[in-house]
């Protein structure tokens, strides 16, 4: 079992649709949460990170998480086909020494015009 | 600032042949790793330093081999290519492990 699960896709909305994103993960150690973009044939870039349980906003994009179910959420509103990519989440356990992420296996989103 | 620079962008080997992906980074940061990405895999670490002249294994390591003697530098070394290492293969850097990662573009193999 992966440490990090998070369904590939593709998920495809129309353009002004609510989209939401999901991964739950095992390791109850894990602290830190993020959100990577990945357009097509580019290097993921950050979208968001959370520390702990709880809700982050940014613009359109909503982090959500929740350590005590081991699920994380993204929530896209007003989707846009500019959004159009592959998201990924990623985690990981933060200490003194630091920790590696682990990733989910990223789902392609399509926002049809 | 260049951020993190990966070349080739895209390479075709025969099987058994060697060859380097080059990384380099100019954000002075103390992390570097080495992933593949396969359809359906997400990413996968291959390989990690957290600083000059100290590497270790990530989750799927066998084939390839790693040395950091600058800080800005992290190649990546295919010994004998097999058509199992056909993929996607990122560079990242962070300020320090665990916090925010930095892609280059990738380097697209093909090992036929």
């Amino acid at each position: 079992q992966k440490e990090v699960e998070q369904d590939p896709g593709p998920l495809s909305v129309p353009e002004g649709a609510i989209v939401s994103l999901n991964c739950t993960y095992s390791n109850s150690a894990f602290q830190y949460f993020m959100w990577y973009r990945q357009y097509s044939r580019k290097g993921p870039e950050l979208l968001m990170y959370t520390y702990s349980s709880g809700n982050k906003e940014d613009g359109r994009f909503t982090a959500q998480v929740d350590k005590s179910s081991k699920y994380i959420s993204l929530f896209i509103r007003d989707s846009q086909p500019s959004d159009s990519a592959t998201y990924l989440c990623a985690m990981t356990v933060r200490g003194s020494q630091g920790g590696k992420l682990i990733f989910g296996q990223g789902t392609e989103l399509s926002v049809k015009p | 600032n260049a951020g993190v620079t990966q070349t080739p962008k895209f390479q075709v080997l025969k099987t058994g042949q060697s060859m380097t992906l080059q990384c380099a980074q100019d954000m002075n940061h103390e992390y570097m790793s080495w992933y593949r990405q396969d359809p359906g895999m997400g990413l996968r670490l291959i390989h990690y330093s957290v600083g000059a002249g100290i590497t270790d294994q990530g989750e799927v390591p066998n084939g390839y081999n790693v040395s950091r003697s600058t800080t800005e530098d992290f190649p990546l070394r295919l010994l004998s290519a097999a058509p199992s290492q056909t993929s996607v293969y990122f560079c990242a850097t962070e300020r320090r492990q665990g916090h925010e990662a930095f892609f280059g573009q990738g380097t697209r193999l093909t090992v036929v």
